[in-house]
C-alpha cells in the first residue's frame, strides 16, 4: 500500500517551458487535491478535485491547470513555467463525501530560473 | 473566508520540556481542526484532529482541545524528545461539502536539543 505518490521527487525548468506533476493515489479516495508550499506561508490549494470528473479552483489556480485523468491520478500542468513558480508541490487525497482527513504525498520540489 | 493563524517560530526547546503551540481560527460555522507534522525532507502527516467543540485529539503524546469560545486548537505536549523536531502546521476544513479543503496556517518549526 503505497498511500499517495509523486513525481518527479525534483525539477529544474526554464521560464516559459511546460512541465506536468503527477500524482496517484491506491487508497480508492475519491477527493484529490494540489498545494504548493512557499516558506512562512504553509500550504495554499491550488485546484481539488472532488470527485472524478470534476476539478475546482482553490486559492491559487493561476498559472496551472489539472487533469483528473481516473480515479487514481491527479495531474497538475505548468504550461509556461515563471520563477513565482518555484516552490514545493504536495498531492493529497481523502475519501470524499464528507470525509475530512487528508494524506500527503512526499512532494516534488520545483525549480524555475 | 476561513484563515488560521499560528505561532510564529521557531521554537527551539531542550529534551523534557514542554510545548505549547498556540492557533486560532476564524470560519463559518463548526470546522474540523487539524495538526500536521512535517518531518524534515517528507510530506506532511495527520498529527491529530478535533470534529467538534470540546473534542480532544491526542497522539504520541501530543494534546489538542477544540475550544469554540476562544476559537483555538493549541498544540500541547508535557516531554518532547529530539525526534519530535519538524515542522508542525496548524489546519480546518469546513463544516460541509464533499470535498473538504484544507486552510492552513504558515507552521512553527519545533527543534527539540538533546
Amino acid at each position: 500500500n503505497a498511500g499517495v505518490t509523486q513525481t518527479p521527487k525534483f525539477q529544474v525548468l526554464k521560464t516559459g517551458q511546460s512541465m506536468t506533476l503527477q500524482c496517484a493515489q491506491d487508497m480508492n479516495h475519491n477527493s484529490m487535491y494540489w498545494y504548493r508550499q512557499d516558506p512562512g506561508m504553509g500550504l495554499r490549494l491550488i485546484y481539488y478535485s472532488a470527485s472524478e470528473g470534476t476539478t475546482d479552483k482553490g486559492e491559487v489556480p493561476n498559472g496551472y491547470n489539472v487533469s483528473r485523468l481516473n480515479k487514481r491520478e491527479f495531474s497538475l500542468r505548468l504550461e509556461s513555467a515563471a520563477p513565482s513558480q518555484t516552490s514545493v508541490y504536495f498531492c493529497a487525497s481523502s475519501i470524499g463525501q464528507g470525509g475530512e482527513t487528508q494524506y500527503f504525498g512526499p512532494g516534488t520540489r520545483l525549480l524555475v530560473l | 473566508g476561513n484563515s488560521v493563524t499560528q505561532m510564529e517560530g521557531p521554537v527551539t526547546l531542550s529534551e523534557e520540556a514542554f510545548l505549547t503551540i498556540n492557533c486560532t481560527y476564524t470560519a463559518t460555522g463548526y470546522p474540523s481542526l487539524f495538526w500536521y507534522v512535517q518531518y524534515p525532507g517528507e510530506g506532511l502527516q495527520l498529527l491529530l484532529k478535533a470534529t467538534k467543540a470540546d473534542d480532544k485529539g491526542s497522539n504520541k503524546g501530543f494534546e489538542a482541545t477544540y475550544r469554540k469560545e476562544t476559537t483555538s486548537f493549541h498544540l500541547e505536549k508535557g516531554s518532547v524528545q529530539v525526534s519530535d523536531s519538524a515542522v508542525y502546521f496548524c489546519a480546518l476544513t469546513p463544516y460541509s461539502g464533499s470535498a473538504r479543503q484544507l486552510t492552513f496556517g504558515s507552521g512553527t518549526q519545533l527543534t527539540v536539543l538533546p
